[in-house]
């Protein structure tokens, strides 16, 4: 069973500080990892996505990928209240389906 | 920016009916897929979809569902019979090319409530 394991927080962090999410997966063959952010009751909305080891940046957000030790993190610089919201880590092993794990729940805290 | 339509945004019917979830996928895209969220729970994959017919389907998507692109703009999942533990959100979403290589977005969703 393939699996996308995330810490489901609360995550609480200060308003302007670094936050940090993590995510782990057990398919050694995932080739594709995504981080989406849902609010509550909304769909999942597009964050990130990475497919190299190493770091990708795009503004307030960096998505780093350490494929030897089955790890995806997602770190948000200057958090604001609005990044308040569940995120999802979702990984995608090669064929039509996508993983998604249960989420971290972010709380920013002006 | 393209988006996903979904609609209805809530369907309430009662146990034992067949419910219709449609979708209008992003124009360009070649890749259609079916989620689910139960409340508090995970997105779950349900099915993917390519050049007309099933590319890959979970374990949920049994003979109960069923999904069909009846033209070249609408992606619909038929639920038959319905059951009290259908009730969830169900998520369109749509990718340009397949979903290694390319992000899926998604639609607002369609929340479904069987009484």
């Amino acid at each position: 069973q393939k699996e996308v394991e995330q810490n489901s927080g609360p995550l609480s962090v200060p308003e302007g500080a670094i936050a940090s999410l993590n995510c782990t997966y057990s398919d050694r063959g995932s080739q594709s990892f995504f981080w989406y952010r849902q609010y509550s009751g909304k769909s999942p909305e597009l964050i990130m996505f990475i497919y190299s080891n190493g770091d990708k940046e795009d503004g307030r957000f960096t998505a780093q990928l350490n494929k030897a030790s089955q790890y995806v993190s997602l770190l948000i610089r200057d958090s604001q209240p609005s990044d308040s919201a569940t995120y999802l880590c979702a990984v995608n092993t090669g064929g039509f389906k996508t993983i998604f794990g249960a989420g971290t729940r972010l709380f920013v805290k002006a | 920016e393209p988006e996903v339509t979904q609609t209805p945004s809530h369907q309430v019917t009662q146990m034992g009916q067949e419910v219709i979830l449609r979708c209008v996928p992003i124009s360009n895209h070649l890749y259609f897929y079916w989620y689910r969220q139960i409340l508090g729970q995970k997105v779950e994959f349900l099915v993917s979809f390519y050049n007309n017919e099933i590319s890959e389907k979970s374990e949920i998507f049994d003979d109960q569902f069923s999904v069909e692109r009846p033209d070249g703009s609408n992606f619909t999942l038929k639920i038959r019979s319905t059951k009290l533990e259908d009730s969830a959100m169900y998520f369109c979403a749509s990718s340009e090319e397949v979903p290694g290589s390319q992000p899926q977005h998604f639609g607002d969703g369609t929340r479904l409530s069987i009484l």
